[in-house]
């Protein structure tokens, strides 16, 4: 099974803060998706990389896939309390129909 | 309203009592799985169907079973279940499971304890 590291494990962080959340492997992925995932509830998706060197924003979330597919960072301007969650990525190859997970990083921005 | 329903939500169990979770999509979807959730080690995934009648191991099967009979049903089976099975379960559906790039949609969880 292929591994996805994600860093940092936890960050606790005030309003107005910026932050960046990394996910790491040694493995090439085909895609890579971030979900994120509020307490009581399953993940939710909220982008989908296909293409080394890729970035998507979604409003005030910058999404990066590395050049090479092993990597991919989620980047947040201007935390607010609605961002509090867990963060977690999630990597396919291509010959595979299970998702690789990383382990998350539960983020906490405090008012 | 798009859902993915989960029930129970909640149970408490003993060992070796069997149960199902069940597990239902209003989407049409033809790929289903079920995942299980533990701290520190994330969500792994138990079982997918990329339709009806055609089920595949993931990466935790042991103790489960499944079944897809219908295309919207994807019923979770423990036919004994032991405590290192207690963890926060859940189902995820998506339009086809082409290899990474469908949208997965996660119920609510349910979280089983076997004591």
């Amino acid at each position: 099974t292929q591994l996805l590291e994600q860093s940092p494990q936890f960050l606790s962080i005030q309003e107005g803060e910026n932050l960046t959340v990394y996910c790491n492997s040694s493995s090439v992925f085909s895609s890579l998706q971030w979900y994120r995932q509020e307490p009581g509830e399953g993940p939710v998706l909220l982008v989908t990389v296909v293409t080394g060197g890729e970035v998507k924003k979604l409003k005030r979330l910058t999404f990066q896939f590395g050049d090479a597919r092993k990597d991919s960072s989620l980047h947040i301007t201007a935390a607010q309390p609605g961002d509090t969650g867990l963060y977690l990525c999630a990597g396919a190859s291509g010959g595979s129909y299970i998702p690789t997970f990383g382990r998350g990083t539960s983020l906490i921005v405090h008012p | 309203e798009a859902q993915v329903t989960q029930n129970p939500r909640y149970l408490i169990t003993v060992t070796g009592k069997k149960l199902t979770v069940t597990c239902s999509q209003n989407m049409n979807h033809e790929y289903m799985s079920w995942y299980r959730q533990d701290p520190g080690l994330g969500l792994r995934q138990i079982y997918y169907s990329m339709n009806v009648e055609v089920t595949d191991k993931g990466d935790v099967p042991e103790g489960y079973k499944v079944s897809r009979k219908e295309k919207r049903n994807f019923p979770l089976i423990l036919e004994s279940p032991s405590p290192n099975q207690t963890s926060l379960y859940f189902c995820a559906s998506s339009s086809t499971g082409t290899r990474g790039t469908d949208t997965q949609y996660f119920g609510p969880g349910t979280r089983l304890t076997v004591l």
